[in-house]
């Protein structure tokens, strides 16, 4: 079972700044099987990065993926207000399919 | 519209049983892996269960094995999660999520049941 831990759990930024999340994995994560999700208050997740890098359909290119291994990270470029929010990473290559404990991205 | 539709909030006893059910709407169940992911009040994201596109796998955490069962029924293209011997734990916001096609991960999910256990 991979275990995933998020840092740091929370990050304080202003519009503008540049965010970066890191996701660390227990173990080896095969073929990059690694997701980050967004939620605000009251919403469903919604799905930003399959594959460790590649964007979800409609989601703008100022969030990036990278990573491989065990290490990986979601940047957001320059942080627009509606940005602020949680977000998860996850395993998905073989169940269970685990969530790090989230990110929680807040207005400084 | 290709959406989720998840039932209304329920109200369960300890020891007792409940039934999610999540219908699907502009595609079909039997082309997609389904999963179940809850979420406690003010907690994150717990994965509780899968189902493949055939239904012939099937997955769990290892918190609800032996106590809930996924499923499907392809003809009313619905999904459900059965829950038994209800604990407090499991009170929480349940979704139903769709796996994506081609290495996408969950890329659809449902508005949530919310599942209270208490007696």
């Amino acid at each position: 079972e991979i275990v995933l831990t998020q840092s740091p759990d929370t990050l304080s930024l202003s519009p503008g700044e540049r965010a970066t999340l890191s996701c660390r994995a227990s173990q080896r994560v095969t073929s990059s099987y690694i997701a980050w999700y967004q939620q605000k208050p009251g919403q469903a997740p919604r799905l930003l990065i399959s594959v460790a890098s590649i964007r979800a359909t409609g989601i703008p290119d100022r969030f990036s993926g990278s990573g491989s291994g065990t290490d990986f990270t979601l940047s957001i470029s320059r942080l627009e207000p509606e940005d602020f929010a949680v977000y998860y990473c996850q395993h998905y290559g073989n169940a269970p399919y685990n969530f790090g404990q989230g990110t929680k991205l807040d207005i400084k | 519209e290709v959406q989720l539709l998840q039932s209304g909030g329920l109200l369960g006893r300890p020891g007792g049983s409940l039934r999610l059910s999540c219908a699907a709407s502009g595609f079909t169940l039997n082309s997609y892996a389904m999963n179940w992911v809850r979420q406690a009040p003010g907690k994150g994201l717990e994965w509780v269960s899968s189902i493949s596109g055939t239904g012939a796998t099937t997955y769990y955490t290892d918190s609800v094995k032996g106590r809930f069962t996924i499923s499907k029924d392809d003809s009313k293209n619905t999904l459900f999660l059965q829950m038994d011997g209800l604990r407090a734990d499991d009170t929480a916001l349940y979704y139903c999520v769709r796996n994506g096609y081609n290495h996408v991960a969950f890329d659809m999910w449902g508005q949530g049941t919310m599942v209270t256990v208490s007696s």
